[in-house]
């Protein structure tokens, strides 16, 4: 069966650091991949997504992701976080010809003054 | 104004008791779905809908019903709400190609006591 494992439940980092958030994806093929954030009391957002391409791919807010097929992996960074980045983050897949998203558990991202 | 509203914003029942969630969107999107948020489980799919005449069981079904009362609206039930119903609930919608974004209203925190 599909899945989606973000291994980090909370992650705290400074103001400034830069910061990878990790994501390992089950899945025969190369499935339609997504990153979003949910801050607090609001709904998710879409930051990148990945479909074919290019595998280094860069969302809004200063975020980017990179595919690497050989180890199933669509990890999040951004150089600099800024206080603002604070939230929950999801990664998500959806394998070919479904329509429908597998979410990740979520990582909580804290940063640190 | 908001593309993907939800209605109720926050709810509290009994066991036992029916509810219902509603969900309308301005976006023109063929695609709706209902997921649950629970801490540490990510976002999992209840309901999903690809037009007014389309209805599929997602992940988690059991308790739960839909109805697509037309493209714009999309409404979630409980028939008899238990405690571990308990949670936060989205309604999201895309448009009809699997690699297309889906887009989320703000959720409704439901409480069953």
């Amino acid at each position: 069966a599909q899945s989606v494992t973000q291994p980090d439940i909370h992650i705290t980092v400074s103001e400034g650091a830069s910061l990878e958030l990790r994501c390992n994806y089950s899945y025969g093929a190369t499935p339609y991949l997504f990153w979003y954030v949910q801050s607090p009391g609001q709904g998710l957002q879409l930051l990148l997504k990945y479909f074919s391409g290019d595998t280094l791919v860069q969302g809004i807010k200063g975020f980017e992701a990179e595919f690497k097929r050989s180890q199933s992996s669509f990890n999040l960074r951004k150089p600099s976080v800024h206080w603002s980045d604070a939230a929950e983050y999801f990664c998500a897949v959806s394998p070919g010809n479904t329509g429908k998203l597998i979410f990740g558990q979520g990582t909580t991202l804290q940063v640190k003054p | 104004d908001a593309d993907v509203t939800q209605t109720p914003r926050n709810r509290i029942t009994k066991t036992g008791k029916r509810i219902m969630l509603e969900c309308s969107q301005t976006k023109g999107h063929d695609r709706m779905y209902w997921y649950r948020q629970d801490p540490g489980l990510g976002l999992r799919l209840i309901y999903y809908s690809f037009d007014v005449k389309d209805i599929n069981k997602g992940e988690i079904s059991d308790g739960y019903s839909v109805s697509r009362q037309a493209q714009a609206k999309f409404s979630l039930s409980l028939e008899s709400a238990i405690p571990n119903q308990t949670a936060l609930y989205f309604c999201a919608t895309s448009e009809t190609r699997d690699s297309d974004e889906q887009f989320f209203g703000p959720g409704t925190r439901l409480t069953v006591l």
